[in-house]
């Protein structure tokens, strides 16, 4: 079946303007994740959403981002008033409730912040 | 939070053996997740360990003890393709999220 889905896959965006980022998971996968990767670092846990439950904001960097799951399945990562900081691939992965231990990650967009 | 810690960088010949540690400090976790990400791509999982042992997937072998809070990832007769970087992961018991390593850059040498 199909893998989990991102777009765009690269995003050049000036200082200052909203970007949104879309998720497509995979069907049937209650928990859809969203981490940042910057060049050659690490992944950083930015926002977890599970079924109905209220979802978990706790690695979200500041108030500029925010994120909606809209009927459990397609997600959207929105960062307003873009800074250069904020430059870095964004990668969604989706899983089913029980196995977390077992992500399955999207391609990522690359967004840079000029 | 919970820190896990791997070597940064791994450097071997083709067919050679590569052991990836990964040890950590959290007050108790689910399981040892290990996933792989080739340059530019996506972080595909490899391999799950839930209880202590060694779990064996073809050419690749993880590693598990509570007891000295520590695991491994084992890459044997290493091929070009095998060229990528490792992350280990937890899910402590009290998180739905992983936690993952800064993760080991693998580079294969003819």
């Amino acid at each position: 079946g199909a893998g989990v889905s991102q777009s765009p896959s690269n995003k050049v965006t000036e200082k200052g303007k909203d970007v949104e980022l879309r998720c497509d998971p995979i069907s049937g996968h209650t928990a859809l994740y969203w981490y940042r990767q910057s060049l050659g670092q690490g992944l950083e846990f930015l926002i977890y959403f599970q079924g109905n439950s209220a979802p978990d904001k706790s690695g979200l960097p500041s108030d500029r981002f925010s994120a909606e799951r809209t009927g459990g399945s397609v997600s959207t990562l929105t960062i307003q008033r873009t800074q250069q900081e904020d430059s870095a691939v964004y990668l969604c992965a989706s899983s089913l409730e029980d196995t977390s231990y077992e992500q399955y990650f999207g391609p990522g967009t690359r967004l840079t912040v000029t | 939070g919970q820190s896990l810690e791997q070597p940064s960088e791994v450097t071997a010949v083709e067919g050679a053996i590569v052991q990836i540690n990964c040890t950590y400090q959290t007050s108790g976790f689910y399981g040892l997740s290990w996933y792989q990400q080739h340059d530019g791509g996506a972080p595909t999982f490899l391999s799950y360990n839930a209880l202590d042992g060694l779990e064996e997937t073809g050419r690749f072998s993880s590693f598990l003890s509570r007891s000295d809070s520590y695991g491994y990832l084992l890459l044997q007769e290493l091929q070009m393709k095998d060229s990528a970087s490792y992350f280990c992961a937890v899910r402590p018991y009290n998180d739905y999220k992983l936690s993952f390593g800064a993760g080991t850059t693998v580079t294969v040498r003819a």
